[in-house]
């Protein structure tokens, strides 16, 4: 079965500094989809960036990119220059299969940022 | 270009009633996909539909139901509610169901009962 961990409940940086969230996945497929969503308390699912497993170089998107190991099952995100409006639940999910939309979602990060 | 559109957002039902939410996928979007989102179980995948045919379905009872119409838009149904339905349901749209469409939420719909 696939599933998702992420191991840190609740992270804090300093505005404008940077912080690393951490997601490991367990799954036998080869190619698969992973993906870091943002939930603001708005609660809407906010797409921040994704990954295909058979590309090697990571995804960067602004001042967000991640660092994929595939071998290992991981894929942090890191964010640069955090901001004030980055602070949000941070879910980690996997795409089951190539062809619907049932994903896999870790527990979730609450990302806390400091003036 | 309007975002994915569920009703209602907030609604309380008694034990043992039924609800129906809806969803309005994006414009242009014929796969629509649900999830319940509950402080102990996180987030999990309910079902999704596709040209108005349940493509995947999740680990949830037979009083979980749902269905798409031939504009895209989407139901859920839950019957005989139990307290531990109380959740936010999230609806997602996409263009299909091909591993490279962006998945796209709405705000949810927060089901209390009571």
């Amino acid at each position: 079965a696939q599933t998702v961990t992420q191991s840190q409940p609740e992270m804090s940086v300093q505005e404008a500094e940077t912080v690393t969230l951490s997601c490991t996945y367990d799954t036998s497929e080869s190619d698969y989809y992973l993906f870091w969503y943002k939930q603001p308390p708005s609660r809407q699912m906010i797409l921040v960036i994704r990954q295909e497993a058979y590309k090697q170089q990571n995804a960067t998107e602004n001042r967000f990119s991640v660092n994929f190991q595939k071998a290992a099952k991981s894929f942090s995100l890191k964010i640069s220059d955090s901001q004030l409006g980055d602070a949000a639940m941070y879910f980690c999910a996997y795409r089951v299969g190539y062809n619907n939309n049932d994903m896999r979602f870790g527990a979730g990060t609450r990302l806390t940022v400091k003036p | 270009k309007a975002g994915v559109t569920q009703t209602p957002r907030y609604l309380i039902k008694t034990r043992g009633q039924q609800v129906t939410l809806s969803c309005s996928p994006i414009s242009g979007h014929r796969s629509v996909s649900w999830y319940q989102q509950t402080p102990g179980q996180g987030l999990q995948f309910l079902f999704e539909y596709f040209s108005e045919t349940q493509r995947n379905k999740g680990n949830f009872p037979g009083r979980f139901s749902g269905r798409q119409f031939s504009n895209s838009r989407s139901e859920m149904n839950v019957s005989t509610l139990e307290l531990g339905d109380s959740a936010l349901y999230l609806c997602a749209s996409s263009l299909g169901t091909a591993a490279g469409n962006t998945i796209y939420f709405g705000e949810g719909s927060w089901l209390t009962v009571v």
